[in-house]
């Protein structure tokens, strides 16, 4: 099956510190890639949504300028948490879409805003 | 809310029985997938329906989708403790554009 890696698996930052989060379709191109918040013992909420040299769209309730994506290539998107605070702490999950077919997700990336 | 509805909420058996989780959606789709989860880890795919499929098996899974009822049901027979987890269903809509989960079911098999 397709694999698209997210890194880092988990990071640790302080308060007010932006962080990146990286997400590569290794062996396809993707034309859109999602990405997804999950508190503890919840589902997982779709943030936004992203289509390679566009802009993002994002869910209602999420902020745009808090978290900003990237899609600037067919193979990688990036999602930073800007001036992180502790309710930031959280579980984020990319997915990326071929062509036509179904998505695939990375590994995800605990955050622990301390 | 952008989720669709699955049930339970929470579901406890013995090893041996069968595990039966449903998921309600919203919007027309292409497809919806089943996903497990183990304590906040990442996703295991588990099996995909298409719209025009009403039914797939895979191993101990069974799979049936009615898109008129815009539903779907899992169903895992004889369980075992290592199914214990959280299962999602996803979808995927006709646009896909919007891949979306459902509220989820944590399933716990004991011994």
């Amino acid at each position: 099956g397709a694999v698209v890696s997210q890194h880092p698996s988990r990071v640790i930052c302080k308060s007010g510190t932006s962080v990146k989060i990286e997400c590569r379709s290794l062996d396809f191109q993707a034309t859109t890639m999602f990405w997804y918040r999950q508190f503890p013992k919840k589902s997982l909420m779709l943030m936004a949504t992203s289509n390679e040299g566009s802009k993002a769209t994002y869910e209602q309730g999420v902020e745009k300028d808090k978290f900003l994506i990237n899609h600037a290539s067919l193979t990688l998107s990036t999602l930073t948490v800007t001036s992180a605070h502790p309710e930031d702490s959280s579980f984020y999950i990319c997915s990326a879409r071929r062509q036509g077919t179904e998505a695939f997700f990375g590994q995800g990336t605990r955050l622990t805003v301390v | 809310s952008q989720q669709g509805e699955e049930d339970p909420q929470a579901l406890s058996i013995q090893e041996g029985e069968n595990a039966t989780m449903n998921c309600s959606y919203k919007t027309s789709i292409n497809n919806l997938q089943w996903y497990r989860q183990n304590s906040g880890r990442g996703l295991v795919h588990l099996i995909l329906i298409r719209s025009n499929e009403r039914e797939k098996h895979s191993g101990r899974l069974r799979v049936t989708l009615d898109t008129s009822k815009k539903s779907s049901s899992l169903l895992i027979t004889a369980s075992r403790a290592a199914d214990t987890a959280s299962y999602f269903c996803l979808t995927m809509n006709t646009g896909f554009q919007k891949l979306v989960f459902g509220t989820g079911t944590r399933l716990l098999v004991s011994p």
